[in-house]
């Protein structure tokens, strides 16, 4: 199975800060890498599919790159609704997994 | 808009079947561009990818559930099933269903999900 690892895995931050999450791929998953955002009792929510591409109503703050073994999200400006969980996946291989997560926090 | 919601039962003896439904509303399930997948989600493990199974009756199973793990589709009531079966505490999580291909086909990630149904293992 492809392990993916994220870092950091907690984040104490503040509003308006620029936030860089990375996750790490055992192998190469080519850009076959989603992000998604998870607050407590809810779904997550897809963010970013194609490593970079932002899905549809996510706002312009969120961006991702990299491809390969390397990917990083990107929260520019940091806004209250931000401080969550994020989660990484890849699909380029079954079976699919997640990063374990990073949780942002307020500081 | 379409959505899915999860059903089942919420408390499952050990060594027993696990069974629950996703219902799928404002929309039809029939489709040749996307998949439909179960994950699940516990503070051990995290998030766990349980397979995907396509309308046309296509599945694709994690390795480390495949020896108990059924899917299945009954697209007359729009609906798509699991079953996982021979539990134990270690299967307590929240479910969820999702789709992953998008509206279009074009979005590899699930890009629609259910609420989640947390089923517990128990005695």
């Amino acid at each position: 199975d492809i392990q993916l690892t994220q870092s950091p895995s907690f984040l104490s931050t503040s509003i308006g800060d620029r936030v860089t999450i990375t996750c790490r791929a055992s192998q190469g998953i080519s850009s076959d890498l989603a992000w998604y955002q998870q607050k407590p009792g809810k779904a997550p929510k897809l963010l970013i599919y194609y490593a970079s591409t932002l899905q549809s109503g996510v706002p312009s703050r969120f961006s991702g790159s990299g491809s390969g073994t390397e990917f990083t999200l990107t929260i520019s400006s940091l806004q209250p609704g931000d401080f969550a969980t994020y989660f990484c996946q890849q699909l380029n291989y079954y079976p699919y997994t997640f990063g374990q997560g990073t949780k942002l926090e307020i500081k | 808009q379409l959505q899915v919601q999860e059903s089942g039962p919420r408390l499952v003896k050990p060594s027993e079947t696990l069974s629950l439904i996703c219902t799928a509303s404002g929309g039809s399930i029939r489709s040749s561009i996307y998949y439909w997948g179960w994950i699940r989600q516990s503070p051990e493990k995290g998030l766990e990818w349980i397979g995907n199974l396509y309308y046309g009756g296509t599945t694709y199973y994690n390795p480390s559930l495949k020896s108990r793990l059924a899917m299945s589709v009954d697209s007359s009531k729009n609906q798509f099933s699991l079953q996982l079966r021979s539990v134990t505490a270690a299967d307590t999580a929240v479910y969820y269903c999702a789709r992953q291909g998008g509206e279009q086909g074009d979005i590899d990630a699930f890009d629609l999900w259910g609420q989640g149904t947390l089923v517990t293992v128990s005695s």
